[in-house]
């Protein structure tokens, strides 16, 4: 079975552009979260998504979003750049069943804003 | 103080060591702990997932949980160049519906050969 995929891997933007994330779990895994990796730090928790419901935010801005499709595949979107937005976006799935709590990280974007 | 604390490291051994993996947490509600390898520029991989307190064991990886103290451990035996990798600790309590997982800073273990 394929792992969590993410796309790009690589992408760099300038101050002030907007930028898209993308995400697919494993299959049968309908939750999805994003953590933010910045250099020499653990991930931080953005958001949680289960059956395209937001069920979790951290203390991140509105210029943040995220949503989910109906594949259970999500996009994390942020706006108006700022150059501490630069870091590794990482994307979990989990599969959500009693007893099933681990959660598999894809293998991250990394994003460089200038 | 932060939730979770972990030694940043570098943690240098020589192969074939046993090494010691720590956290601490400050907050009494954690259930569910978590240990994650990550190599340079690549995401976190799930090594062991421990509930509530106890050891569990899978091949050379150990991980021990002592919710009185708020103190979790790895222990990896008979280590390899190849475990060279920072490894985070992840943890969060046990709330239906609440699935923020908390992160240590990581450890960065190099293993000598």
């Amino acid at each position: 079975d394929a792992g969590v995929t993410q796309s790009p891997t690589h992408l760099i933007k300038t101050r002030g552009q907007h930028v898209t994330l993308r995400c697919s779990p494993i299959s049968g895994h309908k939750s999805v979260s994003w953590y933010q990796q910045v250099l020499g730090q653990g991930p931080q928790f953005i958001f949680q998504y289960y059956e395209k419901e937001e069920r979790g935010r951290g203390n991140f801005p509105d210029r943040f979003s995220a949503r989910q499709f109906p594949n259970y595949s999500s996009e994390l979107n942020v706006n108006a750049l700022l150059l501490g937005d630069s870091a590794l976006y990482l994307c979990a799935s989990r599969r959500l069943r009693p007893g099933s709590n681990e959660q598999f990280f894809g293998p991250g974007t990394r994003l460089t804003v200038l | 103080q932060k939730e979770v604390e972990q030694d940043p490291g570098p943690l240098s051994v020589p192969e074939g060591a046993i090494v010691s993996l720590n956290c601490t947490y400050s907050n009494s509600a954690f259930q569910y702990f978590m240990w994650y390898r990550q190599y340079s520029r690549k995401g976190p991989e799930l090594l062991m997932y421990t509930y509530s307190s106890g050891n569990k064991e899978d091949g050379r990886f150990t991980a021990q949980v002592d919710k009185s103290s708020k103190y979790i451990s790895l222990f990896i035996r008979d280590s390899q160049p190849s475990d060279s990798a920072t490894y985070l600790c992840a943890m969060r309590p046990y709330k239906s519906g609440t699935y923020k997982y908390i992160f240590g800073t990581g450890t960065r273990l190099k293993v000598l050969a």
